[in-house]
């Protein structure tokens, strides 16, 4: 059962840019949720999302940042016109169903790391 | 809102020491999860640990959510263990999102 699968793993865009980080769950999960870590900082949530549907986005920046998770395809979480500011490692993250009776156990990808140059 | 927080800050350990690292929750939690950042950045899970205790070879994990605080031991470190270890815990009420630690940076040397 592979795991939770991120690309890319490493970005590279110019301020100004748009950046398109792509998150695939987990077999058989229906949860997915994306955090940020700033340099030399810890993991601060963004938002969590169930197919077709956002269900907390209280640490998504207001501007710039959208994240859909669509009946088809991978997550995507978007920046546009990136700043340096934006430069961090974004992780992605999957879980089961809450319905299916099974922990709440967060699964985590590898991550992509977002230099803006 | 959730504070959590994790001591000590920085652990220099020998190779072959043991260790306890400490994560106090401020709200009833039903996730609690303990990860290792190891130097390359990938975030491994160690333990989903809401209450009880639990061992995976090393290391072992116990959380006392009556008193709001886990902790993560490491036997027999080894320069392997080397990293960051984030706590993290999801409010029973807004169980989708975790609330990160700040993290222990545990450096062992040879």
């Amino acid at each position: 059962n592979a795991g939770v699968m991120q690309n890319p793993r490493h970005l590279v865009r110019r301020r100004g840019q748009e950046a398109r980080l792509r998150c695939s769950p987990m077999k058989g999960h229906s949860h997915v949720y994306w955090y940020r870590q700033l340099p030399e900082e810890g993991l601060k949530f963004m938002v969590y999302l169930q197919k077709e549907n956002i269900i907390d986005e209280s640490g998504m920046p207001k501007e710039r940042f959208s994240a859909e998770f669509p009946k088809e395809g991978p997550s995507i979480l978007r920046i546009q016109q990136v700043v340096r500011g934006d430069s961090a490692a974004y992780f992605c993250a999957s879980s089961p169903p809450v319905t299916s009776g099974l922990s709440y156990e967060q699964y985590f990808g590898p991550g992509t790391r977002l230099t803006v140059t | 809102g959730i504070q959590v927080e994790q001591s000590p800050p920085d652990l220099i350990l020998q190779e072959g020491a043991n260790s306890t690292l400490r994560c106090n929750f401020s709200d009833s939690v039903n996730n609690l999860q303990w990860f290792h950042q190891n130097p390359w950045g990938q975030l491994i899970n160690l333990f989903y640990i809401p209450s009880g205790t639990k061992q995976n070879g090393r290391l072992s994990a116990t959380t006392v959510a009556t008193e709001r605080y886990s902790l993560l031991y490491i036997s027999s470190s080894q320069t392997t263990d080397s990293g960051v270890y984030f706590c993290a815990e999801g409010l029973a009420d807004s169980w989708g999102k975790l609330q990160f630690g700040a993290g222990t940076q545990v450096v062992v040397t040879p």
